[in-house]
């Protein structure tokens, strides 16, 4: 059974610091990795999704890297500020199944 | 274009009673999910739809939910006899593939 760890559970920081956000996964036959914002009181929201065979995706200020073989994504966040508040969740789809994962998130807040 | 919607946003009800909770995925996603998230975690998964069929309930914690999507686009997610430990919040998804998935903003059921 897939597990999906966060670390750090809250961050916080002040503006234009650069961050990192770590997910860890114990099965690395995974078919993607999934990383997501959720606001307070609000649904999801995706950021980035990186398939099995490729190793980062970067959208804006936001990079997501993938190691599958030591089940481990890392999302990183440029220039961070507070718009940036919010909980940020990793979501793993194991290979075989269309069913993702989802670690408790990261809750992070940005002060000006 | 519209996104993921869920009615309603609230949802207050006493212990027994049976609820239902919608969703209406965006138009032409053939693929549908129910999670639910409690406070501090991620969300859980509960029921997966591929068009009408339910490809995966396992995540159902037992006979009093089930979930219908007779038309392959909206659903509606029903609990009976509902219990104070169905508190939570429950979102919806859904996808045009297996790949990116967006969600509805959830519904909060409070059983009191």
């Amino acid at each position: 059974k897939q597990e999906v760890t966060q670390i750090p559970a809250a961050l916080s920081v002040p503006e234009g610091e650069n961050l990192v956000l770590n997910c860890s996964f114990t099965d690395s036959a995974i078919y993607n990795l999934q990383w997501f914002r959720q606001d307070p009181g609000k649904g999801l929201t995706s950021l980035l999704l990186i398939q099995s065979s490729q190793r980062e995706q970067t959208s804006g200020r936001l990079n997501a890297s993938l190691d599958k073989s030591s089940g481990r994504s890392t999302l990183y966040i440029a220039a961070s500020q507070p718009g940036d508040s919010a909980t940020y969740l990793c979501a793993v789809t194991s290979g075989g199944s269309y069913i993702p994962t989802f670690g408790r998130g990261t809750s992070l807040i940005v002060h000006p | 274009g519209a996104g993921v919607s869920q009615t309603p946003s609230n949802k207050v009800t006493e212990k027994g009673k049976y609820v239902e909770l919608r969703c209406d995925p965006i138009s032409g996603h053939t693929a549908l999910y129910w999670y639910r998230q409690s406070l501090g975690q991620g969300p859980e998964f509960l029921i997966y739809f591929q068009g009408t069929g339910a490809a995966d309930d396992s995540g159902l914690p037992n006979d009093r939910f089930f979930a219908v999507r007779p038309e392959g686009s909206v659903s509606t997610l029903k609990i009976q006899r509902t219990e104070r430990g169905d508190s939570a919040v429950y979102l919806c998804a859904s996808s045009f593939s297996t790949d990116t998935q967006y969600f509805g903003p959830g519904t909060r059921l409070t059983v009191l």
